[in-house]
């Protein structure tokens, strides 16, 4: 059974730093693209990140390029969002997804992990 | 780029029909042949449910179809069941490395 698992979500400052983690199991973790999508409270869905499955290949949204970075280590099956400079609009529920076709679809998504931006 | 826009709801009674359109420019939905739909239910994760306009993923019924024309795309759900009451979601990919959600719709089951 596929399952993703993210954590180390919480309550941040505006300007400082927290880092996500997604968990993997269930699929060769090493052959999929991953990405990271959000949520803000009662809004829709954004694209954040995604990753190729050597982790070379890092790309962003706008909003978040140059505070955000994606990476993996493919030796423990686990997907990583480091976030800087962080702003209120940060706050979301984000998810971890596995890529089935690269950035066109995502077909296997963790539970979500609240992030919130406050002082 | 801006978000994808769909209607913020949309109804039909059991075992109806409902179509959600999902409207773009020729930069992203009319561009490419990459649009997906996800059902989000309550406080749950986003699930795929349609993927480059028209195809379904294992496991997902054929009520879900999907269709395109010019900037915009659809989703029909077909013999509306009580558990298709759920947000549903549009995205295109927008070149550049770059992929673009909808704002979502609300489907209500009356």
């Amino acid at each position: 059974e596929v399952q993703l698992l993210e954590s180390g979500g919480g309550l941040g400052q505006p300007g400082g730093s927290l880092r996500l983690s997604c968990a993997t199991s269930g699929f060769a973790f090493h052959t999929y693209a991953m990405t990271w999508v959000r949520q803000a409270p009662g809004r829709g869905l954004e694209w954040v990140s995604a990753i190729s499955g050597s982790g070379a290949s890092p790309y962003y949204a706008d909003s978040v390029k140059g505070r955000f970075t994606i990476s993996r280590d493919n030796s423990k099956n686990t997907l990583f969002l480091q976030m800087n400079s962080l702003r209120a609009e940060d706050t979301a529920v984000y998810y971890c997804a596995r890529v089935l076709l690269f950035l066109r679809c995502f077909d296997a998504w963790g539970q979500g992990n609240l992030v919130t931006v406050s002082s | 780029q801006s978000a994808l826009t769909q209607p913020p709801s949309a109804s039909g009674s059991p075992g109806q029909s409902v179509t959600i359109s999902c409207t773009g420019t020729s930069s992203d939905v009319g561009g490419y042949n990459y649009v997906s739909w996800y059902r989000q239910h309550p406080g749950k994760a986003p699930k795929l449910i349609i993927y480059d306009v028209t195809k379904r993923p294992s496991g997902v019924p054929d009520r879900f179809s999907g269709s395109k024309a010019g900037n915009t795309a659809s989703l029909t759900v077909s013999g509306l069941q009580a558990e298709d009451e759920a947000d549903y979601y549009c995205s295109s990919y927008a070149g550049n490395n770059n992929l673009l959600f909808g704002g979502g719709t609300k489907l209500t089951v009356l």
